[in-house]
């Protein structure tokens, strides 16, 4: 398996522009988390999906950033329009149907690394 | 919602010796306390994890505890070597998954 694919791997961009973040989880895994990670917040959760739907998007940290998971192999994290601030590195992970004894390891993508001007 | 704290966010120690990072957490209900290690420019892979039924676990030179009562987790990773240098995450999982702020270990030769 490929692992989880992100892209684009990096993406540079001038402030106000739509920013489009996609990810691949691995196949057969049913839970998929964005995170941002920057070096003043550390790593944190944006939103995440079960079975495709959203479940918690309390991390979303305002109307500009929308994520959507049309189906199990695919979601997008959009950020319109984009700010300086938001300038980090997004990881996408996902995680396989829980275990007997509960939730199971993440599995990160390689992240993408976004630079607003 | 959870929150989960970490020290320290620095730890240098010579090589050989043991490293511990100790983190808390605030909700009760978590069940599952993995720990991720990060080099530089790479993504978070786990190294170890431990679920709330159990309160100690060990792989080779590293282990992890946990104190359900304290609500209190540690790594501890023991003949650290300069490949272990590597920014390390604790998390505690709920419905979600919440990390520390990290700790940026650097084992010096």
């Amino acid at each position: 398996d490929a692992g989880v694919i992100q892209s684009p791997r990096h993406e540079v961009t001038e402030m106000g522009q739509e920013v489009t973040l996609r990810c691949k989880p691995i196949s057969g895994h049913n839970s998929l988390f964005w995170y941002r990670q920057t070096m003043m917040r550390g790593l944190e959760l944006l939103i995440y999906f079960n079975n495709n739907v959203p479940i918690d998007d309390s991390g979303m940290p305002e109307d500009r950033f929308s994520a959507k998971m049309p189906n199990a192999s695919f979601s997008t994290l959009k950020i319109q329009p984009s700010e300086p601030r938001d300038s980090a590195v997004y990881f996408c992970a996902s995680t396989p149907p829980g275990l007997a004894g509960g939730p199971g390891e993440q599995f990160f993508g390689p992240g993408t690394r976004l630079t607003v001007l | 919602g959870e929150n989960v704290e970490q020290h320290p966010s620095t730890l240098s120690v010579q090589e050989g010796d043991s490293a511990v990072i100790k983190c808390t957490y605030s909700d009760s209900a978590s069940n599952y306390f993995p720990w991720y290690k990060q080099e530089l420019g790479k993504r978070p892979q786990l190294i170890i994890d431990i679920r709330s039924n159990v309160g100690e676990k060990k792989d080779q030179r590293i282990a992890v505890t946990l104190n359900k009562t304290a609500k209190h987790f540690s790594l501890h990773i023991t003949e650290t070597q300069p490949e272990d240098s590597a920014v390390y995450f604790c998390a505690a999982h709920n419905n979600d998954m919440r990390f520390g702020a990290g700790t940026r270990l650097t084992v010096k030769p």
